[in-house]
């Protein structure tokens, strides 16, 4: 079974351009969602999805950053304007879709952002 | 509000050796989950495991072994005989039933290095 896929791997813009990336997640999982690791951090959750919804974006840099899921299966983050502080690597995760906290989430390789 | 905590940043055995990976975790909800993840160089996350709430027998799988203590809200994960193939970041991470997603909330990770 394939697993998260992500693209580009690896990315390196000037600030205050943009940037976006892209995930395909596990065939038949429902839910989305996208996390940013900071050098030295562990994960924190930007935005998820469920199906096409939204359903937590409380974390999400909204002047920002954006993100869609059309169609309910892929998805796109966006960037725009880029901020030195935003170098960070993108992951994406995709879960069957049970609620209140039993999912297992399974994580694609990661975007690596690099903001000079 | 959840939290989890990682004390120690980094570790480093010899091959062979036993390690122990700390976990401490707060949470006011009654029913949550906990989870151990495995980070590669690759930048990967790796599911290890999941653990609910309500049951605290420790389980082993392989070489690897976790102890759920919930009396000292602990989840600690235990490598025997270690391999270098183990050298990695290890992130615990907790998730709740009454928050309506499933966001992970995760610690700051420890880097564990396995020497030849």
């Amino acid at each position: 079974e394939a697993g998260v896929a992500q693209s580009p791997r690896y990315k390196i813009i000037e600030k205050r351009q943009s940037v976006a990336f892209w995930c395909n997640p596990i065939s038949g999982h429902a839910t989305l969602y996208w996390y940013q690791q900071i050098l030295g951090q562990g994960p924190k959750l930007l935005i998820q999805f469920q199906n096409n919804g939204v359903v937590d974006d409380s974390q999400l840099p909204k002047d920002r950053f954006s993100a869609e899921r059309l169609k309910g299966v892929d998805s796109t983050l966006k960037i725009q304007p880029a901020k030195l502080e935003d170098s960070a690597v993108y992951l994406c995760a995709s879960s069957l879709g049970a609620f209140g906290g039993t999912d297992t989430q399974y994580f694609g390789p990661g975007t690596r952002l690099t903001v000079l | 509000a959840q939290k989890v905590t990682q004390a120690q940043t980094e570790i480093s055995v010899v091959e062979k050796e036993d390690v122990t990976l700390d976990c401490v975790y707060e949470t006011r909800d009654t029913t949550y989950y906990l989870f151990w993840y495995k980070q590669p160089p690759s930048g990967e996350l790796v599911f290890l495991i999941r653990r609910n709430s309500f049951d605290e027998q420790n389980e082993i799988s392989g070489r690897y072994s976790w102890n759920f203590q919930k009396s000292t809200s602990s989840f600690n994960f235990t490598i025997t005989a270690s391999q270098v193939v183990d050298s990695a970041v290890y992130f615990c991470a907790l998730s709740e039933r009454e928050y309506a997603g499933n966001m992970l909330t995760f610690g700051g990770g420890t880097r564990l290095m396995v020497k030849p």
